[in-house]
């Protein structure tokens, strides 16, 4: 089944230490994005990727990078994780332009942060 | 900056009632979204609303859009408890990214 694909789903690390997530999809979307849901909260938008080209959001933080090595894959970089940024992290894929359609979402990777 | 605003944040409805959310947005857009997520899992796409009077239906749920009023909702038919859950509508610009309203958190009780 196509599908978009989150490793790990469940990420422990330490105050300062780097972290990557890795999120893969099959549905040959060509936009790719990373949101940020803290608990009981939306999910926040960090930025996304139209084919190759990146797109940040204003107001991300420069600790969080990106990664689209391919269509397929897309990483998240936490350069130096705080206790702040303990949240679930989403990838969603959707097709873009002209006919773009809904996003569709990984299962997320829970992030802590100790 | 486009605002998306959710009410009621949190509603607690017994089985086999009916209610609607309501999805107000600030600036133009003719293409809105609805969403579940159950507790710590994923979001689950609903609907696709995508012109003006746009009405899709999908069991208990049925959502429409209003995109003159800038509005959207999600009424909820006979209520059971499996739909207990948080329901997030999100409204597209033309840039293409979302922006999501806060969130319903949905409890039926029986």
């Amino acid at each position: 089944d196509a599908m978009v694909i989150q490793n790990p789903r469940y990420q422990v690390t330490q105050f300062g230490k780097p972290v990557t997530l890795s999120c893969s999809q099959t549905l040959n979307h060509n936009v790719m994005y990373w949101y940020q849901q803290k608990s009981s909260q939306a999910p926040k938008l960090l930025f996304h990727y139209y084919d190759k080209d990146f797109n940040n959001e204003a107001d991300t933080p420069d600790n969080f990078q990106s990664r689209r090595p391919n269509t397929s894959f897309c990483f998240l970089d936490i350069r130096s994780p705080g206790l702040g940024d303990a949240a679930m992290y989403l990838c969603a894929t959707s097709r873009g332009a002209p006919r773009r359609a809904e996003q569709y979402f990984g299962p997320g990777t829970r992030l802590t942060v100790t | 900056e486009l605002k998306v605003e959710q009410n009621p944040l949190f509603l607690s409805m017994q089985e086999g009632k009916n209610y609607t959310i309501y999805c107000n947005y600030s600036t133009t857009s003719d293409r809105l979204y609805w969403y579940r997520q159950d507790p710590g899992k994923s979001l689950e796409s609903l609907f696709v609303l995508l012109s003006n009077g746009a009405v899709k239906q999908e069991g208990r749920l049925m959502a429409s859009l209003d995109t003159k009023a800038r509005l959207s909702t999600l009424h909820i038919t006979a209520a059971v408890h499996d739909l207990s859950a948080t329901y997030f509508c999100a409204v597209e610009t033309n840039a293409g990214k979302s922006t999501f309203g806060d969130g319903t958190t949905l409890t039926v009780k029986p």
